[in-house]
């Protein structure tokens, strides 16, 4: 069945470093994709997707792009910042549009 | 626009007994959406309304969860009897059946049994 494999964490960076999370997923087709953001204390909400292959979702500074290639997703960031500091989750779209998550990866950025 | 509402946000019981989550999805949002996030994993489907129907609940552990959606707005989800490992949090996501087909999600419901 379909699946997503993210890198584990926890990432631990230094503030305006680089960040890459990994992602890969297991589907038939090509599904929609998803980097879900969930900071201390509050609800997952969607930081960016794609819908198709080569498209590049971005929004706050991240960065990923649907690669069918490699089947992969990895999220970018030039310069994190500590409020960047949360859980990150690398989904896709199955059928009947349900969400399949990957587990998840922490992020703590130090000043 | 209101988000999706949950309550309650936290939950303490032991095992064998029951709870029951509550869930009100955004104004006009026709699907409804339940998922178990266990610490450690990332949420997995249990159960998903269109409306007032079920579309997927084939991840539900039907011996002791129920969800029911009347009205085809609010939904509640309910555990009976509860184990150890139901301890997770239980969110509640809504999306229309028009446009993007973006999932919203609720703060979830944190619950714990000892």
């Amino acid at each position: 069945g379909d699946s997503v494999t993210q890198m584990e964490g926890p990432v631990t960076l230094s503030e305006e470093a680089f960040l890459t999370i990994n992602c890969t997923y297991t589907a038939t087709g090509y599904p929609s994709l998803f980097w879900y953001v969930q900071y201390p204390g509050e609800g997952l909400q969607l930081l960016l997707k794609a819908t198709k292959a080569d498209d590049k979702g971005s929004n706050k500074g991240f960065e990923a792009t649907y690669r069918k290639e490699t089947t992969s997703f990895h999220l970018e960031k030039g310069s994190v910042q500590v409020s960047d500091s949360a859980v990150y989750f690398c989904a896709l779209r199955g059928g009947y549009n349900k969400l399949i998550f990957g587990a998840g990866t922490r992020l703590a950025v130090h000043p | 626009e209101a988000g999706v509402a949950q309550s309650p946000r936290y939950k303490i019981i032991e095992k064998r007994q029951s709870v029951a989550f509550w869930c009100n999805p955004i104004s006009g949002h026709a699907t409804l959406y339940w998922y178990q996030q266990i610490l450690g994993q990332g949420p997995k489907l249990l159960i998903q309304f269109q409306n007032n129907g079920v579309v997927d609940d084939s991840q539900l552990p039907k011996d002791r969860f129920s969800a029911e959606r009347l009205k085809g707005v609010d939904s509640t989800l309910k555990i009976q009897p509860a184990k150890l490992e139901d301890s997770a949090v239980y969110l509640c996501a809504s999306s229309s059946e028009t446009g993007s087909y973006e999932q919203y999600f609720g703060p979830g419901t944190r619950l714990t049994v000892t």
